[in-house]
């Protein structure tokens, strides 16, 4: 079956830099997506590796490896805002979406 | 340019009841999934339309539905309501259905008493 796994949490401090890893198993694979979810609010998206390597995007990065099913969130110069539930997703070869469990970020001052 | 809309927001139904919820996506956005969001599960495929088809479907019961209106809104429908039933129910649109860029609605919360 389809499986994504990440940490459930993470804390850190502001300033610092937090790594959110996830690995998958599904049938088919096109790209790896991260969503962000504040508490009480709607997942935002973040991030699409669709190849392996990194891409940047401001603070946040992502990286993908497709020979080892996994990839990472990288956030740098952590702020208070962002505290929040980063998702991995997935999109298998079906075209059926799947996401990770979800990890909660905790930023401490 | 207009989000993600979705009604009602919050919603109480009791166990065997049914409920339908709607959900109005970015317009020019064809493509409409919907996703249940519960603490223990997190967040679980449905299905997804494109063009007023279901493309395709998660690992639901049959008592989950839905369609889309040739104007891309989308509705989906849980019939029999259960108490595992309540989470919050999301809806994201994209443009296309290889659109991994998803843009998700408040959601609905539905409590089943």
């Amino acid at each position: 079956g389809q499986s994504l796994e990440q940490p459930s949490e993470v804390t850190a401090v502001e300033g610092a830099i937090v790594q959110i890893n996830c690995t998958y198993q599904t049938s088919g694979f096109y790209g790896l997506s991260w969503y962000q979810q504040h508490d009480g609010g709607a997942p935002t998206f973040l991030s699409y590796n669709a190849l392996d390597g990194l891409e940047e995007t401001g603070r946040f990065s992502s990286f993908l490896s497709r020979s080892d099913s996994y990839g990472y969130l990288l956030l740098q110069e952590l702020q208070m805002k962002d505290s929040a539930s980063y998702f991995c997703a997935v999109r298998d070869g079906f075209n059926k979406f799947y996401f990770g469990s979800g990890t909660k970020l905790n930023v401490k001052p | 340019k207009a989000g993600v809309t979705q009604t009602p927001r919050y919603l109480i139904k009791t166990r065997g009841q049914q409920v339908t919820l709607s959900c109005s996506p970015i317009s020019g956005h064809r493509s409409v999934s919907w996703y249940q969001q519960t603490p223990g599960q997190g967040l679980q495929f449905l299905f997804e339309y494109f063009s007023e088809t279901q493309r395709n479907k998660g690992n639901f019961p049959g008592r989950f539905s839905g369609r889309q209106f040739s104007n891309s809104r989308s509705e989906m429908n849980v019939s029999t309501l259960e108490l595992g039933d309540s989470a919050l129910y999301l809806c994201a649109s994209s443009l296309a259905t290889s659109g991994e860029e998803q843009f998700f609605g408040p959601g609905t919360r539905l409590t089943v008493l």
